[in-house]
This record gives C-alpha cells, sequence and structure tokens, in this order.
C-alpha cells in the first residue's frame, strides 16, 4: 500500500531551470495538493485540485504551475527556478470517494529542492 | 482567508511529563474541522487527532487529548506521558466545511522536544 508517493526525494537546480515534481496517489482520493514547508512559516498551499479535472490557486500560487493528469496524479511544475523557491514541497490528498469532510490529508515524504 | 497561530515555536518537556501546545484560529466560519498533525525528524506528516466543530466532546487518541474551545477560537494539544517517540514538530491545521473549497490551512508549527 504506497499511499502518496513523491518523486524526486532530492533536487538541485540553479536559478532559470525548469523541471516537474510527480505525485501519484493509490487510494482513489478525490482531492490533491501541493505545499511547501518553510522555516517559521508552517506549510504553505501553492495549488490544490478538488478533483479530477480542477486545479485552483493556493496561498502562493507565483511562479508555479499544476497539472492533474488523471485522478492518481497531480504534477507541480517550476518553469524558471528561483533561489526563494528553495523549500521541501509535499504533495498530499484526501477524501475517497464517499468519504467524509473530515477525511484528514495524507502527506507524500517530501521533496527537498534547491535553488543556487 | 483563516489563519492559523501557533504562538509556541519550542517545547520541551520530560519524558513521562505532561505538554499542552496553543493553537488559535481566525474564521467566521461556524462549521469547520481542525487537526493536529506531527512531522518527526524522518519529515513524515502523520495525523494525530481530528475534531469537528460542531462537536462540542474534545477529541481524544490515546496519550493526545484537545481543549476544543470554539467561542474563544482555540484548539490546544496535550500530549500526556510524554514518550521519547513524542519528539517532533506539531502543526495545527484548519478546514472549513464548504463542499468545493477544501483547503487546509496550517500553522506555523512547534517543535516539541522529550528529554529523557
Amino acid at each position: 500500500n504506497a499511499g502518496v508517493t513523491q518523486t524526486p526525494k532530492f533536487q538541485v537546480l540553479k536559478t532559470g531551470q525548469s523541471m516537474t515534481l510527480q505525485c501519484a496517489q493509490d487510494m482513489n482520493h478525490n482531492s490533491m495538493y501541493w505545499y511547501r514547508q518553510d522555516p517559521g512559516m508552517g506549510l504553505r498551499l501553492i495549488y490544490y485540485s478538488a478533483s479530477e479535472g480542477t486545479t485552483d490557486k493556493g496561498e502562493v500560487p507565483n511562479g508555479y504551475n499544476v497539472s492533474r493528469l488523471n485522478k492518481r496524479e497531480f504534477s507541480l511544475r517550476l518553469e524558471s527556478a528561483a533561489p526563494s523557491q528553495t523549500s521541501v514541497y509535499f504533495c498530499a490528498s484526501r477524501v475517497p470517494t464517499g468519504g467524509g469532510d473530515n477525511s484528514p490529508l495524507h502527506f507524500g515524504n517530501g521533496t527537498r529542492l534547491t535553488v543556487t | 482567508a483563516q489563519t492559523v497561530t501557533q504562538s509556541q515555536p519550542e517545547m520541551s518537556v520530560q519524558e513521562a511529563e505532561t505538554v499542552t501546545l496553543s493553537c488559535t484560529y481566525d474564521t467566521s466560519e461556524s462549521n469547520y474541522y481542525l487537526f493536529w498533525y506531527k512531522q518527526p525528524p524522518s519529515r513524515q506528516m502523520i495525523l494525530v487527532i481530528r475534531q469537528e466543530a460542531y462537536k462540542q466532546q474534545n477529541a481524544t487518541e490515546n496519550r493526545f487529548s484537545v481543549n476544543f474551545q470554539k467561542a474563544a477560537k482555540s484548539f490546544s494539544l496535550k500530549i500526556s506521558d510524554s514518550q521519547l517517540g513524542d519528539t517532533a514538530m506539531y502543526f495545527c491545521a484548519f478546514m472549513k466545511h464548504a463542499v468545493g473549497d477544501y483547503k487546509l490551512s496550517f500553522g506555523a508549527g512547534t517543535t516539541v522536544t522529550v528529554r529523557a
């Protein structure tokens, strides 16, 4: 039972490079999320997808794009990486079909991204 | 937008003692959900406990319990009989009860260190 799988675990980029963070869940969850975690700031929502085919901006969407490829997969793309995007990125999912509103988030193990 | 505040950046507790983490939130919603998540050094995010705002009874999960004060918009976490494995960062999170709006807002976190 894999849960939420994120790749890669670590990445170093140079300013201006692009990359895509991959996320897949096998729990038949409807909603998927991308958060970034920075010291002293907790987790801040970048984008989320309430269901397949929809995406919405969160608190800090600038510099990012997302794709909800299908129900399982939700990718996060940095088109032109900046040092301010150095962070730990978490993908999460919740709410199985027929699940309750109080369903918790299930998180991946995170990607540590450094932009030099 | 909802704001979640954790006013204690760090807490230290002796093994077997009790520690209480504070969390306050700001919302105009009447129905919502509150969560505490634990993040050990492994970086994994683990659900500790959840509370529905419409329930007056405080949630309890083994050694973890909450004190939910709706009028005061306060949601503290008590860890009883602290164990070394409780050493982690703890995040308080808020989610409003609204169809189609499934964003969770997190506090900045409290680092808990359990001393042997």
